[in-house]
């Protein structure tokens, strides 16, 4: 299995800041034929199931807004958040899906600080 | 808009089977054009992908493939999943969520959860 691994486990930045997160694959997850990397990003507010913010590493999902961005390729990856809101308060999950089984990082909790 | 609900019993007992349904509504589940899949997360852990279903078969996580078996129902629109033989570690909120074939595995869309808590 590939095990994806997130820093920090927490997080606490004020608003109007950058927040940044970071995800390393124990393997690479860029398919050389495509030159896609497997990797997306969610947000899970509490009691909430998980939300589809960034997939191919840096394609911005339908409707999230443009202050999340996501970067890296082959086994490390980041999401910024470019000015932190009230309502970006939540746990963040990077998923690689270049191999079966699909894992995800142990998640990043962020709060305003 | 496509949206997926889960449902099924909150209580299992130890060593009894688990079953849980999802149903999409919105869109149709015989379209070749989506996978569906379970992912279940234990209460304040992280998230742990079941397995998925297409319309040409199954994959399921090597971790409990001995125990997992997932199903398409077309005529209600709905894909289940059974796990046997459920212990305590498989206490969990379960999701099914959906990936747009083609795109790799991101879920697009998830259903809002159902808690199962196994216990005597």
């Amino acid at each position: 299995d590939i095990v994806m691994t997130q820093s920090p486990d927490s997080l606490a930045v004020s608003l109007g800041e950058r927040a940044t997160i970071n995800c390393k694959s124990s393997q690479s997850v860029l398919y050389s034929s495509n030159n896609k990397n497997y990797l997306a990003w969610y947000q899970q507010k509490a009691g909430q199931p998980p939300k589809l913010l960034i997939y191919w590493a840096s394609t911005r999902e339908s409707g999230v807004p443009d202050r999340f961005s996501g970067s890296g390729s082959g086994t490390d990856f980041t999401l910024t958040i470019s000015s932190l809101q009230a309502e970006d308060v939540a746990v963040y999950y990077c998923q690689q899906y270049y191999s079966a089984p699909i894992t995800f990082g142990q998640g990043t909790r962020l709060e305003i600080e | 808009q496509v949206q997926l609900q889960e449902s099924g019993p909150g209580l299992v007992k130890p060593s009894q089977t688990l079953s849980l349904t999802c149903t999409v509504s919105g869109g149709s589940i015989s379209s070749g054009a989506y996978y569906w899949t379970w992912i279940r997360q234990p209460a304040g852990k992280g998230l742990e992908c079941i397995g998925r279903i297409y319309t040409s078969g199954t994959s399921y996580n090597p971790s409990l493939k001995s125990r997992v078996t997932m199903s398409l129902d077309t005529s209600k629109n709905q894909f289940s999943l059974k796990l046997s033989s459920v212990t305590a570690a498989d206490t969990a909120v379960y999701y099914c969520a959906r990936t747009i074939a083609g795109t790799g595995g991101a879920f697009d869309i998830w259903g809002q959860g159902t808690m199962v808590t196994v216990s005597s």
